[in-house]
């Protein structure tokens, strides 16, 4: 079954804006990443999170990850309309496989 | 240069017929995967390798059989098609079993 969902499923903002993603699964993890699609593209990794960490940043992201309420938001501050694309969080949680369980994944525009 | 390259971008074919896709990876990983991305962008892994040993297969028909001649290629064969089959499929690879993950641009199936 689908481990991942995120909300909302699209956003729409103005250059400048912060865009604020969240994702929530259902079993416990070793880590969460986040990736980014572009239109007609595959998958870029961003950032990952360990299941012991709770906030994690790296230039306008900001990752968090909330293991008591199987959370984890991605925040994109100062957007710029190069950020628009898909943002999918994906769960590893099965040992040393390598499998990652997709969300459905949030759809941003950035308007200029 | 393209570190995760699939060959064709896009397969258009009939409905019963087998057809091969095919990835490469130049960056010396150890991994490689398949993924398959449906309509509603959805992704989901099928098979992975590591050394060229099957360590993921995911409840797949058999009518998929991924090869991996050696470790930097991993290829898909599909036999008799079905329209079910119309997807996106993506091939990634990391240097171990693990995070990060590195995707091709995917491959557009359609079945007519």
């Amino acid at each position: 079954s689908q481990q991942g969902e995120e909300d909302p499923q699209a956003l729409s903002i103005q250059e400048g804006e912060n865009a604020t993603m969240n994702c929530s699964y259902k079993t416990s993890i070793n880590n969460l990443q986040w990736y980014r699609q572009n239109s007609g593209r595959g998958l870029v990794h961003l950032i990952l999170i360990r299941s012991n960490e709770r906030e994690k940043h790296s230039g306008r992201l900001r990752v968090t990850l909330d293991t008591s309420k199987k959370s984890s938001s991605l925040l994109i501050t100062a957007s710029r309309a190069a950020d628009t694309a898909s943002y999918f969080c994906a769960t590893d949680s099965a040992g040393n496989t390598g499998k990652l369980i997709f969300g459905q994944g949030t759809t941003l525009q950035v308007k200029p | 240069d393209t570190a995760v390259s699939q060959t064709p971008k896009y397969l258009v074919t009939q409905m019963g017929n087998d057809k091969s896709i095919k990835c490469e990876q130049n960056l010396g990983h150890d991994t490689m995967y398949w993924y398959k991305q449906d309509s509603k962008k959805f992704l989901k892994i099928m098979f992975s390798y590591n050394n060229k040993e099957l360590i993921i297969n995911e409840t797949v028909p058999n009518r998929f059989s991924p090869k991996s001649p050696d470790k930097a290629h991993l290829n898909l064969h599909i036999n008799s098609l079905e329209l079910g089959d119309s997807a996106v499929y993506f091939c990634a690879s990391s240097q171990v079993v693990g995070p990060p993950q590195h995707f091709g641009d995917g491959t557009r199936l359609s079945i007519l």
